[in-house]
């Protein structure tokens, strides 16, 4: 059982690269999450996604795309990256029942803009 | 936006205090979860509450949802070293079923 895995776990851009941040986890959780979090700040929701097939923009969406290739991956793509995208980038998944939490997060993705 | 705020922005403690922090908002949450990261990995869910006025604890760790649900709070009790890390409120607005946002985070230093 990986849990939430994140592909790549390093990764540095030249302003107007892109590239597709890749998310998978095997708990069959419903929804999943990608988050953005800067030195000395919380994470800000960039996308999520109530389950396969939906997908939304949370705080923070300028600049990304998300796929919801099914329910186990969850890919959040930069277009065109610029340096203000520079940030630990963190997927994660949930599922609720009854009263009840499970969520985990990956390991983070470090992303560099040049 | 939606926004949460987290107090205090950071604390020092000796090794066997009590802690207390809150997480407070404007708007009306239906869920608030309380998380702890270490550094370099991702947060990890401590503590989930559902209804106002709602008391939960995890081991050494109290969080309750605020009668008003605008609030919540999250006590350690007996500090120890492996307490170190940044504490992340999140909440689910009344309005949203599945969008989990995140306040700033209360930074804890222990201090043996």
């Amino acid at each position: 059982n990986a849990g939430v895995t994140q592909t790549p776990k390093f990764q540095v851009l030249k302003t107007g690269q892109s590239m597709t941040l890749q998310c998978a986890q095997d708990m069959n959780h419903n929804s999943m999450y990608w988050y953005r979090q800067d030195p000395g700040m919380g994470l800000r929701l960039i996308y999520y996604s109530a389950s396969e097939g939906t997908t939304d923009k949370g705080e923070v969406p300028n600049g990304y795309n998300v796929s919801r290739l099914n329910k186990r991956e969850f890919s959040l793509r930069l277009e065109s990256a610029a340096p203000s995208q520079t940030s630990v980038y963190f997927c994660a998944s949930r599922f609720f029942l009854a009263g009840g939490d499970e969520q985990f997060f990956g390991p983070g993705t470090r992303l560099t803009v040049l | 936006g939606q926004q949460l705020n987290q107090s205090p922005q950071s604390m020092f403690i000796q090794e066997g205090e009590d802690v207390s922090m809150n997480c407070t908002s404007s708007s009306i949450f239906n869920t608030w979860l309380w998380y702890k990261q270490d550094p370099g990995e991702g947060p990890v869910l401590l503590i989930a509450l559902y209804k106002a006025g709602e008391l939960t604890s995890n081991g050494r760790l109290t969080a309750q949802f605020g009668i008003t649900r605008k609030d919540s709070f999250l006590n350690i009790s007996a500090s120890i070293p492996s307490d170190v890390g940044i504490y992340f409120c999140a909440g689910l607005l009344k309005t949203s079923y599945d969008k989990v946002i995140f306040g700033p985070g209360t930074s804890l230093s222990v201090i043996p």
